[in-house]
């Protein structure tokens, strides 16, 4: 089956830095990777996805990047805000349910 | 409507006791799915509703019970809980029947269970 590593664990950054998180994916026919925020007390919601005939999405602060022959994505946040605080999730969907990474605690600081 | 509603937010519960979780869309989603999240980790698939119908179960073991009474809700029936089993239950929905096509899970605020 799929397997996602993400890296690092934690990151923490000033107000204003930018922010980027890694993941990594072992099934070649991973062909979806969307991006989840999950604040504290609520369930993980979706902030951006790429699809694996797309190399690049941006959505305003927030961008992704795709690599499908090194099999590794990423996601870019500019201008940290402390709104941003939260544990993101990457995960790499195939032909079943997406695999998650294990998350990335961003600690922005004012 | 883009919210899927989980009752209750918390839930604390003995070994002995029998308790469900509730779970709502109104998006028209025919997939619907219950997650469990243990504190600092992803979370981990548990059941998979298809169009009504049980299509993927995780190995999840039998005192936890799922119910998928129409396309709008979700139950999970806990009966026998261990301590073990204490974490935020996420219940999810994705627009497709499918599994295999799903793509956007919208995601619920969950319920933190605690089994004593």
């Amino acid at each position: 089956g799929e397997n996602v590593e993400q890296h690092p664990s934690t990151l923490s950054v000033q107000e204003g830095d930018s922010a980027v998180i890694k993941c990594t994916y072992s099934d070649s026919a991973s062909n979806y990777f969307p991006w989840y925020k999950q604040e504290l007390g609520k369930g993980p919601q979706l902030i951006i996805d790429i699809r694996s005939n797309v190399g690049e999405k941006k959505d305003q602060r927030i961008a992704v990047t795709l690599n499908k022959t090194a099999k590794h994505f990423s996601l870019h946040i500019t201008e940290t805000q402390p709104e941003d605080s939260a544990v993101y999730f990457c995960a790499a969907r195939g032909s079943y349910i997406p695999t998650f990474g294990r998350g990335t605690s961003l600690i922005v600081h004012p | 409507d883009t919210e899927v509603t989980q009752t209750p937010k918390h839930l604390v519960m003995g070994m002995t006791n029998k308790k469900s979780l509730k779970c709502e869309q109104h998006m028209g989603h025919r997939a619907m799915y219950w997650y469990k999240q243990k504190a600092k980790k992803p979370p981990e698939l548990m059941f998979v509703y298809s169009y009504e119908k049980l299509s993927i179960n995780e190995s999840v073991p039998s005192r936890f019970s799922p119910e998928c009474p129409n396309s709008s809700l979700l139950n999970l029936h806990l009966h026998a809980l261990q301590p073990e089993d204490s974490a935020l239950y996420l219940c999810a929905s994705s627009q497709a029947g499918s599994p295999a096509t799903n793509e956007k899970l919208f995601f619920g605020s969950g319920t933190q269970l605690s089994v004593l």
